[in-house]
């Protein structure tokens, strides 16, 4: 059984540029959750992903958007990245709707210059 | 809206010792409580749900309606329990599923 794994760990931008995160999530997991934390904060809720559609919004602007693939794999956008979208983004899958018990993982680090 | 506090964000303990680590919640309906952890270069992992009752790696967690709490305990600390460590609380329902974390308590156990 592998995990929830994320590409790229490591990602430098400039400001203005546009920006896609992957995520694979763990077998089995039909439910994706993205995640933003930035230096010193817990993980802030961006969007969750069930059978291909967003499905619950945290307090993240339009630019910020996703896709979740008929494999349940999932990817967030950011357009027009601002120096404070510098952050550690987490993606966290669980098996189904109404399930807890999300696996996150390692992470993608992002940092807008 | 939900809300976590974890008023510690750092705590050191001596090996041996007692350990707590504080959590608050704001939720008007019926919350499920978390504790996730983070050990040095891993990802964040779950450590315990209120609704499991279940003791892991020695923690146990009570979630406390009255006082809207869920505080982390463990009698002996162990210098393997430094890291960071997250409550953080789920709401559920269609469009509404997500975690709310603290902002995390970073434990330090002194040998």
């Amino acid at each position: 059984e592998t995990g929830v794994t994320q590409s790229p760990t490591h990602l430098i931008k400039t400001r203005g540029q546009q920006v896609t995160l992957r995520c694979s999530s763990q077998s089995g997991h039909n439910t994706v959750s993205w995640y933003q934390q930035a230096l010193g904060q817990g993980p802030q809720f961006i969007f969750q992903y069930y059978r291909e559609e967003e499905n619950g919004r945290g307090n993240f602007p339009p630019r910020f958007s996703g896709l979740q693939f008929p494999n349940y794999s999932s990817e967030l956008n950011v357009n027009a990245l601002e120096l404070d979208d510098s952050a550690l983004y987490l993606c966290a899958s669980r098996p189904r709707q109404g399930a807890t018990g999300y696996t996150f993982g390692s992470g993608t680090r992002l940092t807008v210059v | 809206a939900q809300r976590v506090t974890q008023p510690e964000k750092l705590l050191s303990v001596f090996k041996g010792a007692p350990v707590e680590l504080k959590c608050n919640y704001s939720y008007s309906g019926s919350p499920e409580l978390f504790w996730y952890v983070q050990y040095s270069r891993q990802r964040l992992q779950l450590l315990l749900r209120h609704i499991s009752r279940e003791s892991i790696k020695g923690f146990t967690a009570d979630l406390n309606k009255g006082e809207t709490s869920f505080h982390l305990k463990k009698p002996f600390a162990q210098e393997e329990d430094s890291a960071m460590y997250y409550c953080a609380l789920s709401t559920l329902g269609f469009g509404n599923e997500k975690l709310t974390f603290g902002t995390g308590t970073r434990l330090t156990i002194i040998p």
